[in-house]
């Protein structure tokens, strides 16, 4: 059974850099598939972040692409998020998860809570 | 890139049917038959319930079905019951990009 699971620090102060890494068991990333963060404001919807695939590419949202950077470390299996210049608007909850060329995202982390304040 | 467009809020009756519609472009739904649909119950991870259209994963109950008309997916939940109570989100291929719908609520009454 593939499980993911998100670790990082809950509170990140605004102007700083959140961090968090996304641990996959069950599947070993470098066997294929794309590999993304998803965001959900709190009472808001979903919004893709960006993804990576196992041979590095990576794929950013648009309205996110200048402060985003993804990446992927097989040997530990796991992959990051890194989101810089952050903001209060930044604040939400934050999903790792697995997807497929058509963007069918099977399976999903449980979600990490990260807070932007001061 | 916009997001998809959802109605905010739905509602049936136990054993009635609902459909929640999901409207896109021509550059993402209109293009490619690959929507996907997730349930999302309060404080848990998004579910997925249907891809690529109109397939559903294995343990998903066939009273979940998917369809596409033009630039506008849909989500057809038949035979309501207590525990559809949810919000749903439509998501689309769109090139190198992915885009999901603002969500719907749906109620149970």
């Amino acid at each position: 059974q593939v499980q993911l699971q998100e670790s990082g620090p809950g509170l990140v102060k605004p102007s700083e850099t959140l961090s968090l890494t996304c641990a996959v068991s069950g599947y070993s990333i470098s066997s294929g598939y794309y590999w993304g963060w998803i965001r959900q404001p709190p009472g808001k919807g979903l919004e893709w972040i960006g993804s990576i695939y196992h041979s590095g590419s990576t794929y950013y949202n648009p309205s996110l692409k200048s402060r985003v950077t993804i990446s992927v470390d097989t040997s530990k299996n796991q992959f990051s998020l890194k989101l810089s210049s952050v903001t209060a608007a930044d604040t939400a909850v934050y999903y790792c998860a697995r997807h497929d060329y058509s963007k069918t995202f099977d399976y999903w982390g449980q979600g990490t809570l990260v807070t932007v304040s001061s | 890139q916009s997001a998809l467009t959802q109605p905010a809020s739905v509602s049936g009756s136990p054993g009635q049917s609902i459909t929640i519609s999901c409207t896109g472009t021509s550059s993402d739904v209109g293009s490619y038959n690959l929507v996907s649909w997730y349930q999302q119950h309060p404080g848990k991870a998004p579910k997925l319930m249907i891809y690529e259209g109109s397939k559903r994963p294995s343990g998903v109950s066939n009273r979940f079905s998917g369809s596409k008309s033009g630039n506008t997916a849909s989500l057809t939940i038949s035979g309501l019951q207590a525990e559809d109570e949810a919000d749903y989100y439509c998501c689309s291929y769109a090139g190198s990009s992915t885009l999901f719908g603002g969500g719907t609520k749906l109620t149970v009454l």
